[in-house]
């Protein structure tokens, strides 16, 4: 089982361009989310989706587009990079869990993180 | 101000040390709490999730909850240099609708020496 595969790891940008983040998951879970981690900042939601063709905007969407067209794949698009977008992305699925009859937490597994730099 | 608030150390202990790991919190309706373990260039991997207020244990980590507190901590007991890694207190909002959006602290960075 992979889990949840981010490609590429690492990428450097000029300021302007595009590109897409991969996350592929087959673990068949059905929400997947993109976070930055910035030093100081912690973990912060980008973009989320409940399913496929279903998704919405997190704490710090601007400047990033998703799509889900699929339950597998989960592309985070960076439109018109900025240096304020050098980070580390990481694309996460998540299965509910249950703690005896309560209801459910949800458990993300986290991709390997792709590292961006945009000059 | 942060929704969730996490000293980010460094932290440098000893082997065999108790380690304690914070957080604090503003708003009540977070119910499941957890944390998470993050190794170098890696991604985060869940380590222990509670639900409300009361202590977990699981091996050398136990997971405290103070809900009237608005505070949680950490413990791992005799602590080993395997454990030296960031170690992130998460929380999401009860219900089957935070679709795994969870709200992170900063993340604490611990290091045990031998």
């Amino acid at each position: 089982n992979a889990g949840v595969t981010q490609t590429p790891k690492f990428q450097v940008l000029k300021t302007g361009q595009s590109m897409t983040l991969q996350c592929a998951q087959d673990m068949n879970h059905e929400y997947m989310s993109w976070y930055r981690q910035d030093p100081g900042m912690g973990l912060r939601l980008i973009h989320y989706s409940v399913g496929a063709g279903i998704t919405d905007q997190g704490e710090v969407p601007n400047g990033y587009n998703v799509s889900r067209s699929t339950t597998e794949d989960f592309p985070l698009r960076l439109l018109s990079a900025a240096p304020s977008q050098t980070s580390v992305y990481f694309c996460a699925s998540s299965y509910s869990a249950t703690q005896t009859n309560r209801v459910r937490a949800n458990v993300l597994t986290f991709g390997a993180g792709s590292r961006l730099t945009v000059l | 101000q942060k929704e969730v608030e996490q000293d980010p150390g460094p932290l440098s202990v000893p082997e065999g040390a108790i380690v304690s790991l914070n957080c604090t919190y503003s708003n009540s309706a977070f119910q499941y709490f957890m944390w998470y373990r993050q190794y170098s260039r890696k991604g985060p991997e869940l380590l222990m999730y509670t639900y409300s207020s009361g202590n977990k244990e699981d091996g050398r980590f136990t997971a405290q909850v103070d809900k009237s507190s608005k505070y949680i901590s950490l413990f791992i007991r005799d602590s080993q240099p395997s454990d030296s890694a960031t170690y992130l207190c998460a929380m999401e909002f009860a219900g089957g609708t935070s679709y795994g959006k969870l709200t992170f602290g900063q993340g604490t960075i611990l290091t045990v020496h031998p």
